[in-house]
């Protein structure tokens, strides 16, 4: 499987945009691109995914880097509820399995 | 809609003992995956189902760990013998389908003594 790198952490002033980027230079063509988040002590949540084009959703924005080698994830406006684990995933649709395989992601703290 | 239902939601029990952790999934989903969450190895897909048949268990730990759907609305995770290594929060989450996003239960954290 196509593997991603994340930062391991990053900061945001509550109110501010934030990108959270996602690398993934091995990807290939049939790979999905998903974003979950894991608030404390809950379960991870869907967030967002696409292939090739950017996505806008209620949570928010993922723009896909034309080579599709990175992709961001973006907040519009973070808020205090925001600060979790982002977890950028790749899934392949053609690979005959539909599981998800979670790397350490990123930590974001948000500052109030 | 209550979302995925996990039972318990703590389990502490005793190096031997068997645990069952039980998963009722969104009505309507036809897939249904239980991971498990430590601190060393993060969150790993042990098993999914489609339509409840198994369809890839390759993250089942051992032969201790077992798990059915016998039908869509009901899922166990069973563990005999319980180790202390099995130690961990055990989340199930369900999809409409395969491919479709997962929403993920609260989660069940096992302690093993």
């Amino acid at each position: 499987d196509a593997k991603t790198t994340q930062p391991n952490s990053m900061e945001s002033n509550e109110e501010e945009p934030v990108h959270l980027p996602c690398n993934h230079s091995t990807i290939s063509g049939t790979d999905y691109i998903h974003w979950y988040r894991q608030l404390p002590s809950q379960g991870p949540e869907y967030v967002i995914h696409g292939l090739t084009s950017n996505v806008n959703n209620r949570m928010a924005s993922l723009a896909i880097a034309e080579d599709r080698k990175s992709s961001t994830l973006i907040l519009h406006r973070a808020t205090l509820r925001d600060a979790a684990v982002y977890y950028c995933i790749l899934r392949d649709v053609t690979s005959g399995t539909y599981k998800y395989i979670f790397g350490t992601g990123t930590r974001l703290k948000v500052l109030a | 809609d209550a979302g995925v239902i996990q039972s318990p939601r703590h389990e502490v029990t005793e190096m031997g003992q068997e645990v069952t952790l039980r998963c009722k999934p969104i009505s309507g989903h036809n897939s249904l995956f239980w991971y498990r969450q430590t601190m060393m190895r993060g969150l790993e897909l042990l098993i999914y189902f489609n339509n409840n048949v198994p369809i890839d268990d390759s993250g089942m730990p051992e032969d201790r760990f077992s798990a059915k759907m016998p039908n869509a609305s009901f899922s166990t995770l069973k563990i005999q013998p319980s180790e202390p290594r099995d130690s961990a929060v055990y989340f199930c989450a369900s999809s409409r389908a395969e491919h479709n996003e997962q929403f993920f239960g609260p989660g069940t954290r096992l302690t093993v003594l």
